[in-house]
């Protein structure tokens, strides 16, 4: 149980296209999901937290307008990378947390590398 | 605000012998404390949680952690490593508001020698 996919696994884009990211709760519903970055050899960064059905809460420095996150559905958040540059090229991890379980547990996503050109 | 330090950024150890990987937290509270295991190019996985109670948690693979309050550490324990535990290690501490996020460390890499 508590699976979270991502999709897809890497993506190679221009400069200047958006992109998505799929992160989706495969046998759990998911109130919250959370969107981390990870450069390489280095930890995660927390981005943004998504909550179904409102807007997500980006943590500081991170640009909302960039970074647009949507959570329609109780086990589905996107994050759609606009406008992209070779700077946004990095890991980009999702992930879930059980609201019938133990709220306090996150389960990650597989991640997606991203790389812009 | 909450913060982990991981002060260990790599270790190698040979197959069979034991493992400990140092987690020290500063929080508030009580601390929800994690460890995830992250393989190269792959997601996080979940080794084992403390929330409250006995203070010794078992986990998946073998591992262990042991909660003390008194030294703000939980480190990660293993009696016997196996070459396909090297990986990247990270501790994180649980925020218990009700956005629940994690704080991680800085991470461990674990090299296994045969």
């Amino acid at each position: 149980g508590a699976v979270v996919s991502q999709h897809p696994s890497r993506v190679i884009c221009k400069s200047g296209t958006s992109v998505k990211i799929e992160c989706r709760s495969l046998d759990f519903q998911a109130t919250t999901m959370f969107w981390y970055r990870q450069f390489p050899k280095q930890s995660l960064m927390l981005m943004a937290t998504s909550n179904e059905g409102s807007k997500a809460t980006y943590e500081q420095g991170v640009e909302k307008d960039k970074f647009l996150i949507n959570h329609a559905s109780l086990t589905l958040s996107t994050l759609t990378v606009t406008s992209a540059h070779p700077e946004d090229s990095s890991f980009y991890i999702c992930s879930a947390r059980d609201r019938q379980g133990t709220r306090e547990t996150q389960y990650f996503g597989p991640g997606t590398r991203l790389l812009v050109l | 605000a909450q913060s982990v330090t991981q002060p260990d950024i790599h270790i190698t150890v040979s197959e069979g012998a034991s493992l400990e990987l140092r987690c020290n937290y500063s929080y508030g509270a009580t601390p929800y404390l994690f460890w995830y295991v992250q393989s190269p190019g792959q997601g996080l996985q979940l080794l084992l949680k403390y929330f409250s109670g006995d203070t010794l948690v078992q986990g998946i693979k073998g591992f262990e952690a042991e909660f003390k309050r008194s030294q703000s550490s939980f480190n990660l324990r293993k009696p016997s490593v196996h070459w396909s535990d090297a990986a990247e290690y990270f501790c994180a501490v649980g925020d218990t508001g009700t956005a629940s996020k994690l704080t991680f460390g800085t991470g461990t890499r674990l090299q296994v020698t045969l």
